[in-house]
Parts: C-alpha cells; structure tokens; sequence
C-alpha cells in the first residue's frame, strides 16, 4: 500500500520562475493539504483541497495556487519565484473532512530558489 | 498561530522513557491534540492523538491533563532510532468545515547511547 509520494525530491529554480510540485495521496485518502516547511521551523499550512476544491488556505500569497484532480492527486504552483520561497514543501493526505483521520505526510520536495 | 508550546530540546538516554511535555492552554473542547516526529530529511510521521482521555498505542503514550491545557507524549524505552524533532499539534476545525493542523516549532529529542 503505497503512501503519499510527492515529486519530483529536488528542484532548483531561478528568482521570477515558476514551479509545479506534484502529490499522490495514500490510497483511500481523498483530502490533500500543502505544507511549507523552512529551515530549522515547523511546517506551516498553506491549504488544503477536498473535492476538486480549495477548502481552506493559510497565511500565504496568491502566487501560491493548486489543483486537485479526480483521482484525488494534487499539484502545488508557485509563480514568480522569491528566495524567501526556498523550503520544503510537504504533502500530506487523510480521509474525509469529519472524521478523525491523521494526516499522512510525504517526504517532500526540496525547492532551491537562486 | 501557533497554539501550542513546546521545549526546543531534550536529551534521554537510550532504553530510559522520554516524556516530552507540551503547553495548549488556549485548546478548545472539539480541538484534538495530535504529535508527530520528523527525522532528518523525512515528511512528519503520525505518532498518537487524542482529545481528553489518555491513549497508547504501540509507539507511545499520551497524557493529557483533566483541564486539557498540557499534554506529555511517553516513548516508553527510548532508542537511539527515536532522536527526531516532536510535534504537538492542535487539530483546529475551520468554518468550512474542515480541519487545519498547527505545526509549532517542536522539541528536538537526542537519546543517547
């Protein structure tokens, strides 16, 4: 049983870029939620899709955007890339919006932004 | 938005119990406490949650006082393979119904051999 695997592991961009980041839920999972996780910090909640749809979102720009597909998959697009956007980024899925179901993270992609 | 607060670091040595404390005394009564750890370089692994009654499971034990402001997570015999950084967390509903999890900046755990 395969759990949450994100790619690609590494990706380093230049300042003004754009990047996708790309999630594949555990199966059975059909909620996917977009961490932020700088150096030396904890993870901070960027949003999270349910149904196709961003239900809730964090303290974060516009430039931070995503998409879940029908098979429950998610991409996370940041545009106009700033250094300050170096991190890793963190996928994590869990069932349903009423239950009490742990999140299920993956281990994230590294993003570089020179 | 941190609602909880954690020590930066302790120390435990190996095959002793490690009882990492947590403070979350703004929780409100539908708000579940859940802990997790991340090792060097891995995405944050599940470890237990509860919401006012103590809960173990086959990793570690989790206390949470009868006012539910604290909380410690016991590894009952610590090994050198559970030096990672510990996360408490409150698990917040939202208006939209459903639910945002509050990272802290965690206790980093070194158990020594």
């Amino acid at each position: 049983d395969a759990g949450v695997t994100q790619s690609p592991t590494h990706l380093i961009k230049t300042r003004g870029q754009q990047v996708t980041l790309r999630c594949s839920p555990k199966s059975g999972h059909d909620t996917v939620s977009w961490y932020q996780q700088a150096l030396g910090q904890g993870p901070q909640f960027i949003f999270q899709y349910y149904e196709e749809e961003e239900r809730q979102r964090g303290n974060f720009p516009d430039r931070f955007s995503g998409h879940q597909f029908p098979n429950y998959s998610s991409e996370l697009n940041v545009n106009a890339l700033l250094l300050g956007d170096s991190a890793l980024y963190l996928c994590a899925s869990s069932y349903g919006q009423g239950y009490n179901s742990p999140l299920h993270f993956g281990n994230g992609t590294r993003l570089t932004v020179t | 938005d941190a609602k909880t607060t954690q020590p930066p670091s302790m120390d435990c040595a190996e095959g002793r119990a490690a009882n990492l404390p947590c403070n979350h005394s703004t929780i409100s009564g539908n708000e579940y406490v859940y802990w997790y750890r991340q090792i060097h370089s891995q995405g944050p692994q599940y470890i237990i949650h509860g919401l006012k009654n103590n809960e173990t499971n086959e990793m570690a034990s989790l206390i949470i006082t009868e006012d539910r402001k604290s909380s410690t997570l016991i590894l009952p015999h610590a090994t050198l393979r559970d030096t990672a950084v510990y996360y408490c967390i409150v698990r917040v509903p939202t208006t939209s119904g459903t639910y945002k999890y509050i990272f802290g900046t965690g206790t980093r755990l070194k158990v020594l051999a």
